[in-house]
């Protein structure tokens, strides 16, 4: 079974910082990647995909996350964090061969401060 | 188009009663999956639907059941309820598609059992 580790349940930012959050899968074979965003009391709502077509992939609200194989990373960056960025952030993997069985990391809360 | 929609979003039963959540997933979406989410464990996947059949299920009791309907509305099942049933419950609707598996989450519905 795949898994998924986010390193660091808190991150803190200060506004127009650089923000960086870290995802790790343990995987052999590139899986599907993803990073929602959970604001309080709300679904999940999908920042971006990685599918194989592109190592860099951009997403919404100016966040993007590189693929790394070597490192089996997916880290997620937004090169100037806002107010509204906080909220929760999940890294979510699934297999080639089970591509609908998702496998959620347990979430890093950013907190931006003014 | 309309998103993933549930209901009710709140419930307050008490222990040993059961429970039915729904879920209608976006249009055209035949894929749907549900999540329990606490504090404590995060995300854990119960089991998706997909074309009316059990496609994939997570590690829950027996008590946690579901079902989905020829219009791919799905409905989560939980009897004799236990505090620790107590979560946010999460659906969420795909394509099930290679490439386009990403999902897509309703709002949740917030359990308390008392």
């Amino acid at each position: 079974a795949q898994s998924v580790t986010q390193l660091g349940s808190h991150v803190s930012v200060s506004e127009g910082a650089l923000v960086l959050l870290r995802c790790n899968y343990s995987s052999s074979v590139p899986p599907y990647l993803f990073w929602y965003v959970q604001y309080p009391n709300q679904g999940l709502q999908l920042l971006l995909k990685y599918t194989s077509a592109a190592t860099l992939v951009k997403g919404i609200n100016g966040f993007e996350a590189e693929f790394k194989k070597s490192e089996t990373s997916f880290h997620l960056t937004k090169p100037s964090a806002h107010m509204s960025d906080a909220a929760e952030y999940f890294c979510a993997v699934s297999d080639q061969d089970n591509f609908n069985k998702f496998y959620f990391g347990s979430g890093t809360k950013l907190n931006v401060k003014p | 188009k309309a998103g993933v929609t549930q209901t009710p979003r709140y419930l307050i039963k008490t222990r040993g009663q059961q429970v039915t959540l729904s879920c209608s997933p976006i249009s055209g979406h035949r894929s749907v999956s549900w999540y329990q989410q606490t504090p404590g464990q995060g995300l854990q996947f119960l089991f998706e639907y997909f074309s009316e059949t059990q496609r994939n299920k997570g590690n829950f009791p027996g008590r946690f059941s579901g079902r989905q309907f020829s219009n791919s509305r799905s409905e989560m099942n939980v009897s004799t309820l236990e505090l620790g049933d107590s979560a946010l419950y999460l659906c969420a609707s795909s394509l099930r598609l290679a490439g386009h598996n990403e999902q897509f989450f309703g709002p949740g519905t917030r359990l308390t059992v008392l």
